[in-house]
């Protein structure tokens, strides 16, 4: 059980937006920022999105975060094969004194 | 090239102890809180622990306190993972990661370390 909550699975078909969730609570989502990270199928993850819309540098602008209040969300414009992998969030935990990640959403691309 | 390369994963028994490092390249490691974050075969991630670009403070998930020490050496560009008393839950990938501007920004390619009989 997850201290950020994603959905299993997303989909989309090739230049469809999808949107991937994930909720918390006022420990960590709604006191600190949210990071994204992309891991494709047997790599490492790599960060997407952090302090909740950042972009690192290389990182496509097709992807977009966003935060409000205890919940924070990933945008994924122009779909693309390419982007068939398994997202997480992460935040700092206040309370637990650690950083907590979402259980991962699965992205298909139809 | 910014670079973490991770290194000491392999079998042992429950039980039994394991040490991993890191040696990082290519940026100023002492500048930078270092994490330990895992991931279980098929499940998702996990962070283990961090420390503080001195070592002056360390903080590990609850499930490995008392168990695993994190430590570096800052001369050495290297940070480490001492795992005690290892349990078949502690079967993952180990990841080494760089903070910087919130995020984990830099992750090593990782080190999977199995707890078996």
């Amino acid at each position: 059980q997850s201290v950020l909550t994603q959905p299993p699975s997303a989909s989309g078909t090739p230049g469809q937006r999808v949107t991937i969730s994930c909720s918390g609570s006022s420990s960590n989502i709604g006191t600190n920022t949210v990071n994204w990270y992309q891991q494709l199928p047997g790599t490492a993850p790599k960060l997407l999105i952090y302090s909740n819309y950042q972009r690192p540098s290389g990182v496509p602008d097709r992807f977009s975060g966003s935060k409000s209040g205890t919940s924070a969300s990933l945008a994924i414009s122009g779909l693309q094969s390419e982007d068939e992998a398994d997202y997480y969030c992460a935040a700092w935990d206040d309370s637990l004194g650690g950083w907590v990640f979402g259980g991962g959403t699965k992205l298909t691309v139809l | 090239e910014v670079q973490l390369v991770e290194s000491g994963g392999g079998l042992v028994q429950p039980g039994g102890s394991l040490r991993l490092s890191c040696v990082a390249s290519g940026f100023a490691f002492s500048r930078n809180w270092m994490n330990w974050v895992r991931q279980a075969p098929g499940k998702g991630l996990e962070w283990v622990a961090s420390i503080k670009q001195d070592g002056s403070e360390k903080y590990y998930v609850d499930s490995v306190k008392g168990r695993f020490t994190i430590s570096r050496d800052n001369a050495k560009n290297s940070m480490y993972l001492q795992m005690k008393s290892l349990r078949a839950e502690d079967t993952a990938v180990y990841y080494c990661t760089r903070v910087l501007g919130g995020g984990m920004d830099v992750w090593g390619q990782g080190t999977t370390v199995t707890v078996s009989s």
